[in-house]
């Protein structure tokens, strides 16, 4: 299996700025997660869908944060407006059913955002 | 709700010494904890897992982590590392409902041969 895939792997755009994150979670995985990593704050979920339904979004820090899951196959995360401080690494990690917590996370390879 | 230290940022030991990662953990209920390692440029990769049973648990690598309820600690070892384990470690815990994992805020191991 190809793993995750997310795209594009690196992104510049300037502040105010719409940006689209996409993500292909590994077939037959039906958990998926969205994180962000950066320097202050370390790794922390944004989102996560089960079956498609966004499960908990508490994470997604306001409004101009917002994630799509449309089929098993798809999800992207966007920002609108974008500013300076969204700039981070975005990570999908997707997951099998059946354990919850226990079931094994597998990461792509993460998209590097720089909002100048 | 949970929470994760990881004492050290970063670490730096010889190749073929041993290695210890800390990682300290606070959870009303059995924590459910996990290592991942992290590559320059890479995603994260699951090292092992503890959720019951024996407390010491074996994982992928060579590595090993041994969870200690009164010490609330999950600390990972390795008994001679290799220029290739040099990465970023994270241990992480989750709760028995749901899917959600925190982690913590890292550690970097160098090695220096």
């Amino acid at each position: 299996d190809a793993g995750v895939i997310q795209s594009p792997r690196h992104e510049v755009t300037e502040m105010g700025q719409e940006v689209t994150l996409r993500c292909k979670p590994i077939s037959g995985h039906n958990s998926l997660f969205w994180y962000r990593q950066t320097m202050m704050r370390g790794l922390e979920l944004l989102i996560y869908f089960n079956n498609n339904v966004p499960i908990d979004d508490s994470g997604m820090p306001e409004d101009r944060f917002s994630a799509k899951m449309p089929n098993a196959s798809f999800s992207t995360l966007k920002i609108q407006p974008s500013e300076p401080r969204d700039s981070a690494v975005y990570f999908c990690a997707s997951s099998l059913p059946g354990q919850g917590v226990l079931d094994t996370q597998y990461f792509g390879p993460g998209t590097r955002l720089t909002v100048l | 709700a949970q929470s994760v230290t990881q004492p050290d940022i970063h670490i730096t030991v010889s190749e073929g010494a041993s290695l210890e990662l800390r990682c300290n953990y606070s959870y009303g209920a059995t924590p459910y904890l996990f290592w991942y390692v992290q590559s320059p440029g890479q995603g994260l990769q699951l090292l092992l897992k503890y959720f019951s049973g024996d407390t010491l648990v074996q994982g992928i690598k060579g590595f090993e982590a041994e969870f200690k309820r009164s010490q609330s600690s999950f600390n990972l070892r390795k008994p001679s590392v290799h220029w290739s384990d040099a990465a970023e470690y994270f241990c992480a815990v989750g709760r028995e409902y749901g899917n959600k994992l925190v982690f913590g805020a890292g550690t970097i191991l160098r090695v220096k041969s």
